[in-house]
């Protein structure tokens, strides 16, 4: 079975600040990694996914993340955050070949403050 | 293109009611998931269709939902009878193929609180 643990529940950071959210996974088999961001009343929107090769990964709005196979980490970063980043942040997990359904970890909540 | 589109937005419900939370996805999609929300914890799967199959549904909780996906188009999910513990937030999503660059869309949820 899969796992992903999100090691910050809450992370208040003022604008402009750079920002990491981070994201540890545990897996007996090849996972594909993803971060979801969840806007208020929103549904969860995809920034980015590691699907292979080069392992730094770009998404949208700026935010890119690192996938680290020894550390079996997918740590999210933002060099210079908005208010309007203010969201919740979920890192997830699908298994290679399978259904990709995907395993959450419990989410970061990201404040941007002024 | 329209996203995917879940009604209610909200439900409360009391203790032994029944509810049905529906599912439009994205028009084409094959796939169809839906997860589940608990309040605290952390987005876990309940089940996969492909068209109107399940393919999975390793993740529903017991045998008090059922959900169905008739046609291959739209899905219901039925809680029958609510308990407490079945509140929190229900997310559907869909994709269009099954392949390590499909991407999952998701809905805005439905909240549904058990009282």
């Amino acid at each position: 079975a899969q796992s992903v643990t999100q090691l910050d529940s809450q992370v208040p950071v003022f604008e402009e600040a750079p920002v990491e959210l981070r994201c540890n996974y545990s897996s007996s088999v090849s996972v594909y990694l993803f971060w979801y961001v969840q806007y208020p009343n929103q549904g969860l929107q995809l920034l980015l996914k590691y699907l292979s090769g080069s392992t730094l990964v770009k998404g949208i709005n700026g935010f890119e993340a690192e996938f680290n196979k020894s550390q079996t980490s997918f740590h999210l970063r933002k060099p210079s955050v908005h208010i309007s980043d203010t969201a919740e942040y979920f890192c997830a997990v699908s298994v290679v070949g399978s259904n990709y359904k995907l395993t959450f970890g419990k989410g970061t909540l990201l404040t941007v403050n002024p | 293109e329209a996203g995917v589109t879940q009604f209610p937005s909200h439900s409360v419900i009391e203790k032994g009611q029944t509810v049905t939370l529906r599912c439009d996805p994205i028009s084409g999609h094959d796939n169809l998931y839906w997860y589940r929300r608990v309040m605290g914890k952390e987005i876990k799967f309940l089940l996969h269709f492909v068209k109107e199959s399940k393919q999975d549904e390793s993740g529903m909780p017991n045998n008090r939902f059922l959900a169905e996906r008739t046609g291959g188009t739209y899905s219901t999910l039925k809680v029958q009878p609510a308990e407490l513990e079945d509140s929190g937030v229900y997310f559907c999503a869909s994709s269009q193929d099954l392949g390590q660059t499909e991407t999952q869309y998701f809905g805005p949820g439905t909240r549904l609180l058990v009282l």
